[in-house]
């Protein structure tokens, strides 16, 4: 399949545990965020959004969170499964339609 | 629902080349977006178009165009192929582009590989 988890950091769990992904996002003026999921050999999938005027959202088995003080996202995904091993990217909105900037991904390893 | 396709999956050219790429929207999404994604970069934007404009266009350089047919679907072109232009191109859709509560749908992508 297509590599796309070079130079990316990585988190290990076992499967079962919970997951946490943290990104970073640098423009304040941003207000719409997404977090994608990206197995080997496919494109980069939905998996939950949020907007600037709220701080947390909860979809099935995932969780964002948003802090605007520290411009800080993160993914929280409940129970891990093998399934979820793939590679999580954040993006942000920033000018409106379809612009979205990704951050770098972080790759999670999920054993059985 | 047939998702998002792109042609095709898998090309090799030479430095100096040109390229076309084809991507097929969803039925009924007016939106195409495309992103270039390279290990030591990222996913990073190109350009949008919508309704046979382009709205949007990332910092890429004027080697890098695209259209986008009456029907929706695009094509990107890369001239004078250079060797770091290899990597993967997706191609998203999206009902009209609104990213806030619009959801991007993307294709597998295509991997090119410039020697």
């Amino acid at each position: 399949g297509e590599s796309v988890g070079l130079h990316l950091p990585t988190l290990s769990v076992q499967e079962g545990d919970n997951s946490i992904i943290n990104c970073a996002y640098s423009n304040s003026a941003s207000d719409y965020f997404i977090w994608y999921k990206q197995e080997s050999g496919k494109g980069p999938q939905f998996i939950i959004d949020i907007r600037s005027n709220m701080d947390k959202r909860q979809g099935q088995r995932v969780t964002v969170l948003l802090n605007k003080t520290v411009k800080h996202l993160s993914l929280q995904i409940a129970a891990t499964q093998p399934g979820d091993s793939a590679v999580y990217f954040c993006a942000e909105n920033i000018g409106g339609y379809s612009t979205l900037t990704f951050g770098k991904g972080t790759m999670l390893l999920v054993s059985p | 629902k047939a998702g998002v396709t792109q042609t095709p999956r898998y090309l090799i050219k030479t430095r100096g080349q040109q390229v076309t790429l084809s991507c097929s929207p969803i039925s009924g999404h007016r939106s195409v977006s495309w992103y270039q994604q390279t290990p030591g970069q990222g996913l990073q934007f190109l350009f949008e178009y919508f309704s046979e404009t382009q709205r949007n266009k990332g910092n890429f350089p004027g080697r890098f165009s695209g259209r986008q047919f009456s029907n929706s679907r695009s094509e990107m072109n890369v001239s004078t192929l250079e060797l770091g232009d290899s990597a993967l191109y997706l191609c998203a859709s999206s009902l009209d582009g609104g990213a806030r509560g619009d959801e991007q749908y993307f294709g597998p992508g295509t991997r090119l590989t410039v020697t």
